[in-house]
């Protein structure tokens, strides 16, 4: 079964980067791409973008231009979504999750708290 | 970017009631429209994607409907796991995007 495990969380510093992996088991790993959403306390979910696993090739959401960036690991099959210049408002759950039927996140990991405080 | 707007905020309602959810689109998505539901401390789950599918595993209470920039999902009979927050995504254009979620709550 697809199954998309994250990795712990995570206290950071405000000015810090954190770096949360996303390992998938259960298909093949570079026939679909992976997405990050995050989800501040109490708050809905925001897309933060995309990366194919079969080429690396990415699409980030305009706001997090220049402060994402997401990579793959094709030998574990593992995906890596980094996130720099951590601000308290990064405060959030950050989930990884798998399309189906195009753009639509059919598998999700456990997600990870990311926690920004000085 | 493409705002889906949700409503009500909230929903207050018995089991075996019937609840009807509202998302609306800022400009036309077709039907390229999915409606996830999420409870305290876990992630969103796939319900309903292209508006009217039923992902695998979903009973059959939940339907969607709508098409262009109004859509609805309905539950014919809350039972009581059915009380959690749902949210409305669409993917006909990037960036994907999410409405502010309904949260249906037992009354």
């Amino acid at each position: 079964q697809v199954q998309l495990v994250q990795s712990g969380a995570e206290v950071k510093k405000p000015g810090a980067s954190v770096k949360v992996s996303c390992k998938a088991s259960g298909y093949s790993f570079t026939s679909y791409g992976i997405s990050w959403v995050r989800q501040a306390p109490g708050q809905g979910l925001e897309w933060m973008g995309w990366i194919s696993a079969y080429n690396g090739n990415t699409d980030y959401a305009q706001k997090l231009q220049g402060r994402v960036t997401m990579t793959t690991d094709t030998s574990t099959g593992t995906v890596y979504m980094e996130l720099r210049s951590l601000r308290s408002d990064d405060t959030a759950v950050y989930y990884c999750a798998r399309g189906v039927s195009g753009w639509y996140l059919g598998y999700w990991g456990q997600g990870t708290l990311v926690t920004v405080s000085s | 970017e493409i705002v889906l707007t949700q409503s009500p905020a909230t929903l207050s309602l018995s089991p075996g009631e019937r609840a009807t959810l509202s998302c609306r689109a800022s400009q036309s998505v077709s039907s390229y429209l999915a409606w996830y539901q999420q409870k305290p401390g876990q992630a969103p789950r796939l319900l309903i994607y292209d508006a009217s599918s039923r992902a695998p595993g979903i009973p059959a209470r939940f339907s969607g409907s709508g098409s262009g920039t109004d859509f609805t999902l309905t539950i014919s009979s809350l039972e009581p796991e059915d009380f959690a927050v749902y949210y409305c995504q669409q993917r006909i254009n990037w960036p994907l995007t999410f409405g502010g979620g309904t949260k249906v709550e037992i009354k």
